[in-house]
């Protein structure tokens, strides 16, 4: 099984600040990785797929890099609506997905 | 627009059984990878299970033998039959599209499981 770490677990900013959040795999998955965002009552929404591939209706200002086992989600200048938890998944040992613990981007 | 809602969540003891149900519109079901994903209260997101549009299906070890995952084409539903059910199944369970690259999009609004006496 592919294990995913993801650090920090909290991240603190304040509004219009960068936030750069990472994910590891515990074995290469190539580009084979997406970011997810979740507000709280809601569900996930994708952000990124292919670990740089922005998904339909998603801003500009998230961006994602990585491939192998290092990866990073960046939003480039916090907007209010982007506090939430983001996840990172892997699909490289397809049909057995699995998620990171993820790191949850609270206002300083 | 392309929706998911799942249903047929609620409480049941340990041991029984509870079958959810995700109903779409937008698309169609047969043609697509459909999965789904707990989440238990406060936990982050583990994947359940997919049915491949071919009909193949798979499962995490953790509810393998016990859950069945299954899709109606004439009602353009996905449904997931949990039997043996176990306080760890606890959870929301959210239907999504996992598509043919593997993504989980769109997510239904998720239903809720809870596994107690």
């Amino acid at each position: 099984e592919i294990v995913l770490t993801q650090s920090p677990a909290t991240l603190s900013l304040s509004p219009g600040e960068r936030a750069t959040l990472s994910c590891r795999a515990s074995q290469s998955v190539s580009s084979y990785l997406a970011w997810y965002q979740q507000k709280p009552g809601q569900a996930p929404r994708l952000l990124i797929y292919d670990a740089s591939n922005r998904a339909t209706g998603i801003p500009a200002r998230f961006s994602g890099s990585g491939s192998g086992t290092d990866f990073t989600l960046t939003i480039s200048s916090l907007e209010p609506e982007d506090f939430a938890v983001y996840y990172c998944q892997q699909r490289s040992n397809w049909p057995l997905n699995t998620f990171g613990p993820g790191t949850k981007v609270d206002i300083k | 627009e392309v929706q998911l809602v799942e249903s047929g969540g609620g409480l049941v003891q340990p041991g029984g059984s509870l079958r959810l149900s995700c109903a779409a519109s937008g698309f169609t079901v047969s043609s697509n990878y459909m999965s789904w994903v707990r989440q238990a209260p406060g936990k982050g997101l583990e994947w359940v299970s997919v049915i491949y549009s071919g009909g193949s299906t798979y499962y995490a070890d953790s509810v393998k033998g016990r859950f069945t995952i299954s899709r109606d084409n004439s009602k353009n539903t996905l449904y997931l039959q949990m039997n043996s059910l176990r306080a760890e199944d606890t959870a929301v369970y959210y239907c999504a599209r996992e598509g043919a690259a593997g993504w989980f999009d769109p997510w239904g609004q998720g239903t809720l499981v809870t596994v107690s006496s």
